[in-house]
């Protein structure tokens, strides 16, 4: 089974300030890769994924996220973070199966 | 077009009482997933389905879970009888041919 690891629990930061959430995996094959962002009372909702080719992607609200297939890693990045962006943001992983299997997450609160 | 709907959005219940927890996929995706969210940790999937089978089941307790997709629609889950640790938010998502998630708003039980 895939095992996803983020490295901050909690991250707290002001705004205009950048951002970047780390995210490992244990599977050393074909994957695809996503982060997921819970805001504050909503459901989970897609920012950005990966399947193939061009190994930075930019998702939504002007976030962008690098697979270094080399690391593991695929790591969120925004160059200037707002109050809006206070969320709970999750990496997940499958392996070219259906199941994901996601980090812990990380809180991220963006004081004004 | 409706996202994934679930329902209680919120459930409290004592110990040993029985519980379930309905969903409604987004219209045309046949592939189901329930999913378990304890505090502080990600999602972690209890069943798949496709249509109407269930194909993944590994993670489900079956000692006191069980869940239906009786026409490859709508689907329940049931805890009985619930334990204490039993306390988390309970997910639906959907898809269709496609590895993207999409999940429902949850329904968060408190077992007391």
């Amino acid at each position: 089974a895939q095992s996803v690891s983020q490295h901050n629990h909690h991250v707290i930061l002001s705004e205009a300030a950048s951002l970047e959430l780390g995210c490992n995996y244990s599977y050393g094959g074909t994957v695809n890769l996503f982060w997921y962002v819970q805001y504050p009372g909503q459901h989970l909702q897609l920012l950005l994924k990966y399947f193939s080719g061009d190994p930075l992607v930019k998702g939504i609200k002007g976030f962008e996220a690098e697979f270094i297939k080399s690391k593991f890693s695929f790591n969120l990045r925004k160059p200037s973070v707002q109050w809006s962006d206070t969320a709970e943001y999750f990496c997940a992983v499958n392996d070219n199966d259906y199941k994901l299997s996601f980090g812990a997450g990380t809180t991220v609160t963006v004081r004004a | 077009e409706a996202g994934v709907v679930q329902s209680p959005r919120y459930k409290i219940i004592e110990k040993k009482q029985p519980v379930a927890f309905w969903c409604n996929p987004i219209s045309g995706h046949n592939t189901l997933y329930w999913y378990r969210q304890n505090l502080g940790q990600g999602p972690e999937l209890l069943i798949r389905y496709e249509n109407e089978e269930a194909v993944d089941d590994s993670q489900l307790p079956k000692d006191r879970f069980s869940a239906e997709r009786l026409k490859g629609v709508d689907s329940t889950l049931k805890i009985q009888p619930a334990e204490l640790g039993d306390s988390a938010v309970y997910l639906c998502a959907s898809t269709s041919g496609s590895y993207e998630q999409y999940f429902g708003p949850g329904t968060r039980l408190t077992v007391t």
